[in-house]
């Protein structure tokens, strides 16, 4: 069982340049969230989506979109890169309603780095 | 707004000695959510665990124990008879309503250093 999986681990880009963050859950939730972790931060949530095709901004939503078109995988997107982007990526997911524990399910995380 | 503070940055500790992190957090939700997480070296993300604001009963578990105190806003995790293996980030953070799931505030984190 795979859990959460995000592609690419690693990722260097040149300013101004584009690239898409994939997420994929094995694990049917409904749930799923883009954060992102700075040092002396912690995590920051994005973006997130209650369900196949619905998404919905998070603290710091600006400079990314994302799509969910498939339930089980959530995209993000950076259509014109930016210093300020470079960032480790975590991708999570989790069931809905209040018989789950709350548990967040991560991703390994994808480190972005931004020229 | 929510906020949570985790105002010790960094613990070292030699092995065997309990080490207690601080949480302290700030909602107006009259219903809300407790969780620590741990961030080992390689990098993922461990759930620990949920506390729910109606519920002040403390939780041990293992080494593990947690003292939520609502009259004071803190939800304090202690590691009894540290470990090398327990070397890591613990992030503590907040949840909203039943709606909010994953919608997590996160403090800031404290790294915890064991030596041996």
């Amino acid at each position: 069982n795979a859990g959460v999986t995000q592609t690419p681990k690693f990722r260097v880009l040149k300013t101004g340049q584009s690239m898409t963050l994939l997420c994929a859950q094995d694990m049917n939730h409904e749930y799923m969230y883009w954060y992102r972790q700075d040092p002396g931060m912690g995590l920051r949530l994005i973006h997130y989506s209650v369900g196949e095709g619905t998404t919905a901004k998070g603290e710091v939503p600006d400079g990314y979109n994302v799509s969910r078109l498939k339930k089980q995988n959530f995209l993000l997107g950076l259509e014109s890169a930016a210093p300020s982007q470079t960032s480790v990526y975590f991708c999570a997911s989790s069931r809905p309603g209040p018989t789950n524990t709350g548990e967040l399910f991560f991703g390994e995380g994808s480190r972005l780095t931004v020229l | 707004a929510q906020k949570v503070t985790q105002a010790q940055t960094e613990i070292s500790v030699v092995e065997k000695e309990d080490v207690t992190l601080d949480c302290v957090y700030e909602t107006r939700d009259t219903t809300y959510y407790l969780f620590w997480y741990k961030q080992p070296p390689s990098g993922e993300l461990v759930f620990l665990i949920r506390r729910n604001s109606f519920d002040e009963q403390n939780e041990i578990s293992g080494r593990y124990s947690w003292n939520f105190q609502k009259s004071t806003s803190s939800f304090n995790f202690t590691i009894t008879a540290s470990q090398v293996v327990d070397s890591a980030v613990y992030f503590c953070a907040l949840g909203g309503t039943t709606d909010s799931w994953g919608k997590l505030q996160f403090g800031a984190g404290t790294q915890v250093v064991v030596t041996p």
